[in-house]
């Protein structure tokens, strides 16, 4: 069975710096898709950025970028200048593309403080 | 405009009542899931649809009913309410037909306190 990992619960970085949030995955699927969510204290889920396995390069949403190693099966979040709303809890989330499974697996979140 | 809704956001109620969670999505998907997630903010899957179809039944109690009226629709009902149901319930949405992109939509959550 799939695993995701998230061995950061809690990071801080200060205003205007970059920050980066690990995720590791445990799974013999050779084509999945891997996701980052935020949940700010509204507690409303948002997708932040997705990958797809089968592409090398990695994802990228303005000031949001991934880290997508798969052979080490490793998925991080480079968040760059850094404001105050990033300020969250951030998972990371594993998608199977296999036929019939339709789970999404989520790590156990990792919270940013963000210091003005 | 919303996209995944669920009513209501906020319910409290006494141990032993029974209440429903009621989610709707208007954007054409065609499987709906319902999420636990616990005061340490972990996200565990409850049950999920396809297409009206039951394909996730995680470990629940037999408390937890859901329903699929139709695609479009995902209640969860909760019989005799235990102070450990206390908790945020999310419903969410995805397309897992036809290809990408497959990242779900999530609903603005239900805070259920049991007293």
């Amino acid at each position: 069975a799939q695993t995701v990992t998230q061995s950061q619960p809690e990071m801080s970085v200060q205003e205007a710096e970059t920050v980066t949030l690990s995720c590791t995955y445990d799974t013999s699927e050779s084509d999945y898709y891997l996701f980052w969510y935020k949940q700010p204290p509204s507690r409303q889920m948002i997708l932040v950025i997705r990958q797809e396995a089968y592409k090398q390069q990695n994802a990228t949403e303005n000031r949001f970028s991934v880290n997508f190693q798969k052979a080490a099966k490793s998925f991080s979040l480079k968040i760059s200048d850094s404001q105050l709303g990033d300020a969250a809890m951030y998972f990371c989330a594993y998608r199977t593309v296999t036929s019939g499974t339709y789970k999404y697996i989520f790590g156990t979140g990792t919270r940013l403080k963000v210091l003005a | 405009d919303t996209a995944v809704s669920q009513t209501p956001k906020y319910l409290v109620t006494q141990m032993g009542n029974d209440k429903s969670i009621k989610c709707e999505q208007n954007l054409g998907h065609d499987t709906m899931y319902w999420y636990k997630q616990d005061s340490k903010k972990f996200l565990k899957i409850m049950f999920s649809y396809n297409n009206k179809e039951l394909i996730i039944n995680e470990t629940v109690p037999n408390r937890f009913s859901p329903k699929s009226p139709d695609k479009a629709h995902l209640n969860l009902h909760i019989n005799s309410l235990e102070l450990g149901d206390s908790a945020v319930y999310f419903c969410a949405s995805s397309q897992v037909g036809g290809g990408p992109p497959y990242e779900q939509y999530f609903g603005p959550g239900t805070r259920l306190t049991v007293t």
